[in-house]
């Protein structure tokens, strides 16, 4: 049972490129999330997806695009890294239909170093 | 002010003691509350909900104070494996795909 992962777990990149993270989730959940982790601000939302093609901005979207052709994949893109985007980032799912539905599972993340 | 606020720490706790800590959050709405753990450099996970008339899961205790709008976490007979950081999560909804926010957590360090 693979469960959501995401890749790469390790990113270095230049300011002004773009970025894709990757997330994968093998428990058809219907909602997928992606935050990230900062010291001294804890996990914040960045987007957030209810379904396939249905997405929605948290509380710091600015600088990031999401899509969802797919229930299984939630890729986040930097449109053009910044330093201020150096960050971990976590994705998660969770599903309305299971017993546990207000449980997030997360994934292991990724850790990003915009240069 | 933060919505979620949480004594960073850390808590040194010695092994088999108890340790408690609380956390309060600002919106009066909110309906849904947990107590996630992170282990350091590791992704969050799901300690356990919080309930309006509290609930212990083993050695863990969780307490809701709505009229305080604070939650607490006690934690009896701590092993070392109870080392880690441990993130208050409330949110205004009763479902799934509800928006969750969290502290910034509180570090506990159990030591021998």
């Amino acid at each position: 049972d693979a469960g959501i992962t995401q890749s790469p777990r390790y990113k270095i990149t230049e300011t002004g490129r773009q970025v894709t993270l990757m997330c994968h989730q093998t428990w058809s959940h219907s909602y997928m999330f992606w935050y990230r982790q900062d010291l001294g601000h804890g996990l914040r939302l960045i987007y957030y997806s209810a379904a396939a093609d249905i997405t929605d901005k948290g509380e710091v979207p600015d600088g990031y695009v999401v899509s969802r052709s797919k229930t299984e994949n939630f890729p986040l893109t930097l449109e053009s890294a910044t330093r201020s985007q150096t960050s971990v980032y976590f994705c998660a799912s969770s599903d309305i239909f299971s017993g546990a539905q207000e449980t997030q599972y997360f994934g292991p993340g990724t850790r990003l170093l915009v240069l | 002010r933060k919505e979620v606020e949480q004594d960073p720490g850390p808590f040194n706790v010695p092994e088999g003691a108890t340790v408690a800590f609380n956390c309060t959050y600002s919106n009066s709405a909110s309906q849904s509350f947990f107590w996630y753990r992170q282990d350091c450099r590791k992704e969050p996970k799901l300690l356990m909900s919080v309930y309006s008339s509290g609930n212990e899961d083993g050695r863990f205790t969780a307490q809701l104070n709505r009229a305080s709008q604070y939650i607490s976490l006690l934690i009896r007979d701590s092993k070392l494996s109870d080392s880690a950081t441990y993130l208050c999560v409330v949110s205004p909804l009763k479902a799934a795909g509800n928006k969750l926010t969290f502290g910034g957590g509180t570090r506990v360090l159990v030591k021998p």
